[in-house]
């Protein structure tokens, strides 16, 4: 157990809808990533956040998309009116601030949009 | 930009077994971490074994060990004595050095690793 915690872990929804899923990473973590992840490939950055300033964001992270940290503890990402395209595993990482730090996963949140 | 490639999607060990699993990367950085992390099935990605690339001696860990080949951009898994446990998917991280303010993973595409009794 890595002690970062997703949810839901679940999640299916309609086209044109939207979701938002919850990162609770532990206290030491001051860096906070998301990825996504679609079948058979690697995670993909999405992007990151130090303590509750959002410092990096990919270009797969679209005008759709939305995260936030509000008090540097735990993290949300909101998709707007989804589409079936964005049917994939969300992922979640913390790490704590020395650079030479391991990521920690969380168990992802699979979204299904229909 | 940076890449990682894993050019075998699939392999399959018996257990007790060594297995050998492959990695590729592109950069022009000198300074970099690269990492091995498994997935299980429905399971939490966990991080197997770390190398930095300042470090010329390669990594352990228990079971576990890296070739890293930095002339080669070339950074391989030995799995030996191969427990069924150790079935999973394989991904191949490279990760900037700190001086660039990212840390974010670029991953290859996996391989999946069979074990079979």
């Amino acid at each position: 157990d890595t002690g970062v915690s997703q949810d839901p872990r679940h999640k299916i929804t309609k086209r044109g809808q939207n979701v938002t899923f919850r990162c609770d990473p532990i206290s030491e973590h001051n860096r906070l990533y998301w990825y996504r992840q679609t079948l058979g490939q690697g995670p993909e950055f999405l992007t990151y956040f130090q303590n509750e300033a959002q410092l990096e964001k990919s270009r797969l992270l679209s005008d759709r998309f939305s995260a936030e940290r509000p008090k540097g503890s735990f993290s949300t990402l909101e998709i707007q009116r989804t589409e079936q395209g964005d049917s994939a595993m969300y992922l979640c990482a913390g790490q704590a601030l020395t650079p030479q730090e391991t990521q920690y996963f969380g168990p992802g949140t699979r979204l299904l949009v229909l | 930009a940076q890449t990682v490639t894993q050019s075998q999607p699939e392999m399959s060990v018996q257990e007790a077994e060594t297995v050998t699993l492959s990695c590729t990367y592109d950069t022009s950085e000198s300074d970099y971490y690269l990492f091995w992390y498994k997935q299980p099935p429905s399971r939490q990605m966990i991080l197997v074994i770390r190398q930095e690339a300042y470090k010329q001696q390669n990594a352990t860990e228990n079971r576990f060990s890296v070739n890293f080949q930095k002339a080669a951009k070339s950074f391989s898994l030995k799995i030996s004595d191969s427990q069924l446990g150790d079935a999973a998917m394989y991904f191949c991280a490279y990760r900037s050095p700190p001086a660039y303010n990212t840390d974010k993973l670029i991953f290859g595409t996996g391989t999946r690793l069979q074990v079979f009794p």
